[in-house]
């Protein structure tokens, strides 16, 4: 069974801090790789993907993929209460157009 | 305006009662799926199609139908609903392409109880 694993939180951060929220998975042969946020009883929403190892930057946003340590990381710098919400990360199974989701981790950011 | 359609967004029905929850995008993408969420359990994947006419079971199908007749459509089916289909169902869609880029985009959810 291929599986995304996530903490589950909640990892609470005061407002402007760094949150850093990560992911393994167990499927080496992935190759792409998403962060979602998800508010309370909204639908996901895509923040970034990343699909070669390394670092993607968007905003006060960073994706770090690590494939031969089979990990994906979110960095969410000068966090905002707004930023406080359930972050999913989900993986493009190998050799299908399968997705797996982690069970997300719950961001608290204190004002 | 780009999005992901769903109907109904609540429905509460009865053990057995068939029911089909509509799927419908407006933005040309191949690939849509069907996503099932649960406390403790995150997204799961019911069903998913690469193209019209082109479908195939994600981790958790049993009980569920799809079908794609048209590229924007794609019905979620249940035949004979049970309580444990209670849950919070997402329909996705995204392209494929050979850029490789498959970023879904999610409609905005149907909340089922089966009583």
């Amino acid at each position: 069974q291929k599986e995304v694993e996530q903490n589950s939180g909640p990892l609470s951060v005061p407002e402007g801090a760094i949150a850093s929220l990560n992911c393994t998975y167990s499927d080496r042969g992935s190759q792409s790789f998403f962060w979602y946020r998800q508010y309370s009883g909204k639908s996901p929403e895509l923040i970034m993907s990343i699909y070669s190892n390394g670092d993607k930057e968007d905003g006060r946003f960073t994706a770090q993929l690590n494939k031969a340590s089979q990990y994906v990381s979110l960095l969410i710098r000068d966090s905002q209460p707004s930023d406080s919400a359930t972050y999913l990360c989900a993986v493009r199974t190998s050799g299908t157009y399968k997705y797996i989701f982690g069970t997300g981790t719950r961001l608290k950011v204190l004002a | 305006e780009a999005q992901v359609t769903q109907n109904p967004r609540y429905l509460i029905t009865v053990t057995g009662k068939k029911l089909t929850v509509t799927c419908s995008q407006n933005m040309n993408h191949e690939y849509m799926s069907w996503y099932r969420q649960d406390p403790g359990l995150g997204l799961r994947q019911i069903y998913y199609s690469m193209n019209v006419e082109v479908t195939d079971k994600g981790d958790v199908p049993e009980g569920y139908k799809v079908s794609r007749k048209e590229k924007r459509n794609f019905p979620l089916i249940l035949e004979s609903p049970s309580p444990n289909q209670t849950s919070l169902y997402f329909c996705a869609s995204s392209p494929t392409g050979t850029s490789g880029r498959n970023e879904q985009f999610f409609g905005p959810g149907t909340r089922l109880t089966v009583l």
